[in-house]
């Protein structure tokens, strides 16, 4: 119940094109869901976050949709960019709890 | 600005030696954390400290104790290191809870 399932593991996509990372979890406790960036050597990085009380959160490129009943968040990132290739990570975190679960995470690559 | 400091960045130690891993943030925060990453497993947490003065366990906590030495610093001591610890590790820290984790760029610990 306190997994974290992330898909795909792999992705390939072409410049200008649009990537999309799908998470799915099973408690409904969690209250905050992070989507974090990570390039090769170096520590993840926060790109985007929601709150279940919103269906929708954009910031530039990147949007997080988010279906509640379904369990299951996603992220967009649209106009690819070969700079976005790196390994992405989706996180759940009950209120108030301390406790990120993580994705197990999805490698981008996109192709100049 | 340095915001999550660790070190060492990499480290080979023997089976049955000790090591601590140091962390320091300059961002006032309250809560810090200790998360190790390996190959297809994403991040998974050992140990948090939700404020200076308390240490809780996380996910993975066996074979590891941490200190809270004060705001700034919390660090993460292997007593008798195993194979098994082989990692990347890396600190983070909050506000609080859900809010964004700021993570530093890791200690590479290889244990032969």
């Amino acid at each position: 119940q306190q997994q974290v399932k992330q898909s795909p593991q792999s992705l390939i996509v072409q410049k200008g094109g649009i990537s999309i990372i799908n998470c799915a979890y099973e408690n409904t406790a969690f209250d905050y869901f992070p989507w974090y960036q990570q390039f090769p050597g170096k520590g993840p990085a926060l790109l985007i976050a929601i709150r279940p009380d919103v269906s929708e959160k954009k910031e530039g490129r990147f949007t997080i949709s988010f279906n509640k009943s379904a369990k299951q968040f996603s992220l967009h990132i649209m106009d690819s960019q070969p700079g976005d290739s790196a390994t992405y990570f989706c996180a759940a975190e009950g209120a108030g709890t301390y406790k990120y679960i993580f994705g197990t995470g999805t490698r981008l690559k996109v192709l100049a | 600005n340095a915001g999550v400091t660790q070190t060492p960045k990499f480290q080979v130690l023997k089976t049955g030696q000790s090591m601590t891993l140091q962390c320091a943030q300059d961002m006032n925060h309250n809560s810090m954390y200790w998360y190790r990453q390996d190959p297809g497993m994403g991040l998974r947490l050992i140990y948090y400290s939700a404020s200076e003065g308390t240490t809780d366990k996380g996910e993975v906590p066996n074979g590891y104790n941490v200190s809270r030495l004060n705001k700034r610093e919390f660090s993460l001591r292997l007593e008798s290191a195993a194979p098994s610890q082989t990692s990347v590790y890396f600190c983070a820290s909050s506000s609080t809870a859900n809010q964004p984790q700021h993570f530093g760029d890791g200690t590479r610990l290889s244990i032969l």
